[in-house]
């Protein structure tokens, strides 16, 4: 099975920097994914990182350690529309005619203050 | 392009009635996923189908739920006999391959809220 711990929820004001933290357990690895989800609405695909190191799209950036089963995704100039709940999920192979499925964090509630 | 679409949006059944979910990928989508999530709580894996097969039911119950995505037309989830449990909104995500393959990533719809009253 899978392990994948994040926070359950961060505060922080308008402007500021939030990281939030992942660490996954599993076999396999075949990629991780962040997504973004506003209440009652679909999740939304933010970052992958399958390599080492960090991907920087805009304010959002995704790093990746794999040997330490550990991933970070950084908000940046954060803006109030940034509140909403961030999912980490992890890909792996589970098996040779099984793999490509997602597995979800419980995501980590942003809350962005004035 | 017209994204994942899921119909109804909202669905409302008596306990012991069936509840019938329907997906229609994005085109040019072969791999379908099933997702459910619980309020407060993360997306709980499913199922995960391609045309006609259903690759991994792993995190699907054994009884009353069963999925399908046929050659033509759209993927059903199927809840036979739903109790109040099975409330929770029912996301399908779509994928041109299987996800982490060439950067295949998952494309959500907007989601079935079922409500089992």
């Amino acid at each position: 099975g899978q392990n994948i711990d994040q926070p359950t929820e961060m505060t922080a004001t308008e402007g500021a920097i939030v990281q939030i933290n992942c660490t996954y357990q599993t076999s396999g690895f075949n990629g991780l994914f962040w997504y973004q989800q506003h209440a009652g609405e679909a999740p939304t695909f933010l970052s992958y990182n399958v390599l080492d190191g960090l991907e920087e799209k805009g304010r959002f950036s995704s790093f990746l350690s794999r040997s330490k089963g550990y991933s970070y995704l950084l908000l940046k100039e954060l803006q109030m529309k940034d509140s909403a709940s961030y999912l980490c999920a992890v890909s792996s192979l589970m098996t040779t005619d099984s793999w490509g499925k997602l597995q979800f964090g419980a995501g980590t509630q942003v809350v962005v203050t004035p | 392009n017209a994204g994942v679409m899921q119909n109804p949006r909202h669905l409302v059944r008596r306990r012991g009635q069936e509840a019938r979910l329907r997906c229609s990928p994005m085109k040019g989508h072969s791999h379908v996923y099933w997702y459910r999530q619980l309020p407060e709580e993360g997306l709980k894996f499913m199922v995960y189908l391609q045309k006609e097969n259903i690759i991994d039911e792993s995190g699907m119950p054994k009884e009353r739920f069963s999925a399908e995505f046929p050659k033509e037309g759209p993927s059903i989830l199927r809840i036979q006999q739903v109790v109040r449990g099975d409330s929770a909104a029912y996301f399908c995500a779509s994928s041109p391959g299987p996800t982490g393959y060439y950067n295949s990533t998952l494309h959500f719809g907007n989601g079935t809220r079922l409500t089992v009253t």
